[in-house]
């Protein structure tokens, strides 16, 4: 099936210590993207990547880092200097150029972290 | 950047009752996305709506770009209905999408 798979669903931080979250697409999508919510709120850019070996600083970059070194995969590092991670995170991907339905973006299940 | 407003922010239905969501956003859009997420935080994309209207079944959306508002209606809501709903919108498209998000209408739906 195709879809985007996160992993894990649920991590434990302790202070001081850098995370990945995992994310990887088999949509053949041009674009990914990594965005933060927190509870009761809505979703917020952190990161997007239109294409490999490049990315973009989204609204809440700060503490967070990236890499796309594949089409199909998109790390997020949540890193000692984010201050506060404790969030659900959500990884996704669109086509680019429009079209009938546009850049519709498909979710993946999300990553609840949590500091302790 | 483009401000994003939804109403109501929360509502209680009972099952069969039908109902309408808003979403108010401050500047012209190309791109208008709805989407439910479901009580596990799965985000699930509905509508694809920038401008007119569609029909999905139960739901349907109308997008009214020169007024700046689109609306979500849910008829005879089921249980599974039940999560928050999402609009988000974006000024520009042919590049990766940048949608801004609302806050989000929050439903439960009663037997």
């Amino acid at each position: 099936d195709g879809g985007i798979t996160q992993s894990p669903k649920y991590l434990f931080r302790k202070e001081g210590q850098n995370v990945t979250l995992s994310c990887e697409q088999n949509l053949n999508h041009d674009a990914m993207y990594w965005y933060r919510q927190d509870p009761g709120q809505g979703l917020r850019l952190i990161y997007y990547s239109q294409i490999v070996n490049d990315f973009q600083k989204g609204d809440i970059a700060e503490g967070y880092s990236v890499s796309r070194e594949k089409k199909e995969s998109f790390p997020l590092t949540v890193t000692s200097a984010q201050k506060n991670p404790t969030a659900f995170y959500l990884c996704a991907s669109t086509w680019i150029g429009g079209g009938a339905s546009g850049n519709t973006i498909y979710f993946g299940e999300g990553s609840w972290l949590t500091v302790v | 950047g483009i401000q994003v407003e939804q109403s109501p922010p929360d509502l209680i239905l009972q099952e069969g009752a039908n109902s309408t969501l808003r979403c108010n956003f401050s500047d012209s859009v190309n791109n208008l996305q709805w989407f439910h997420q479901n009580p596990w935080g799965q985000l699930i994309n509905l509508f694809y709506i920038p401008s007119g209207t569609k029909q999905n079944g139960r739901l349907s959306a109308t997008t009214v770009a020169t007024e700046r508002y689109s609306l979500l209606y849910i008829s005879s809501s089921q249980t599974t209905d039940s999560g928050v709903y999402f609009c988000a919108v974006e000024r520009y498209t042919g590049t990766a999408s940048k949608l801004t998000f609302g806050t989000g209408t929050r439903l439960q739906v009663t037997l």
